[in-house]
């Protein structure tokens, strides 16, 4: 079945330290692609996604490169801020089919210190 | 407009008692899926629902849970005889109708403790 793999965290860095969270994703359909982040006590904000290969999301200086070939869409962020302290995750879709049930990874939280 | 609704946003209940969670979805949206979030783990995808129909129930529970999306009001899910492995943040998530079924859009919880 559907299944998405997260890199194991917690992640801890320094501010403008370079982020990167590894998601890979099973190869199955033609899914879209997801990243999520949950700030503590909150709901899931859609952070950015990509729809077919080779498509790169981003937002707030987040970014993900969709890659069928090594079927991974990894996280990225030049400089990340505390305020970027939060869970993220990675998620697909079912793909190919008529609705949009999600499939997430376990996450990864990020902590970033002054 | 608002975003996705959900109330209440914590709930407590023994075991054995009823708890009823809502789901009012975003203004347009028709399409409506539960999620469950137990400590330390990512979101499991729980049931689907269009207004008066349940789309796809594949990760519900098959006993004591139930989920309905009436024509008028929110999306209710209902656990009945709670036990204490119901704890857990359930989410519920909206998106809109046949325009883009690719983005859900997410409310804010409800925190279920179940003593």
């Amino acid at each position: 079945g559907d299944s998405v793999t997260q890199m194991e965290g917690p992640v801890t860095l320094s501010e403008e330290a370079f982020l990167t969270i590894n998601c890979t994703y099973t190869a199955t359909g033609y899914p879209s692609l997801f990243w999520y982040v949950q700030y503590p006590g909150e709901g899931l904000q859609l952070l950015l996604k990509a729809t077919k290969a080779d498509d790169k999301g981003s937002n707030k200086g987040f970014e993900a490169t969709y890659r069928k070939e090594t079927t991974s869409f990894h996280l990225e962020k030049g400089s990340v801020q505390v305020s970027d302290s939060a869970v993220y995750f990675c998620a697909r879709n079912a793909g190919g089919t008529s609705y949009g049930k999600l499939t997430f990874g376990q996450g990864t939280i990020l902590t970033v210190h002054p | 407009n608002a975003g996705v609704m959900q109330n209440p946003r914590h709930l407590v209940r023994r075991r054995g008692q009823e708890a009823r969670l809502r789901c009012s979805p975003m203004k347009g949206h028709s399409h409506v899926y539960w999620y469950r979030q137990l400590p330390e783990e990512g979101l499991k995808f729980m049931v689907y629902l269009q207004k008066e129909n349940i789309i796809d129930e594949s990760g519900m529970p098959k006993e004591r849970f139930s989920a309905e999306f009436p024509k008028e009001g929110p999306s209710i899910l209902r656990i009945q005889q709670v036990v204490r492995g119901d704890s857990a943040a359930y989410f519920c998530a909206s998106s809109p109708l046949e325009t883009d079924t690719d983005t859900q859009y997410f409310g804010p919880g409800t925190r279920l403790t179940v003593l």
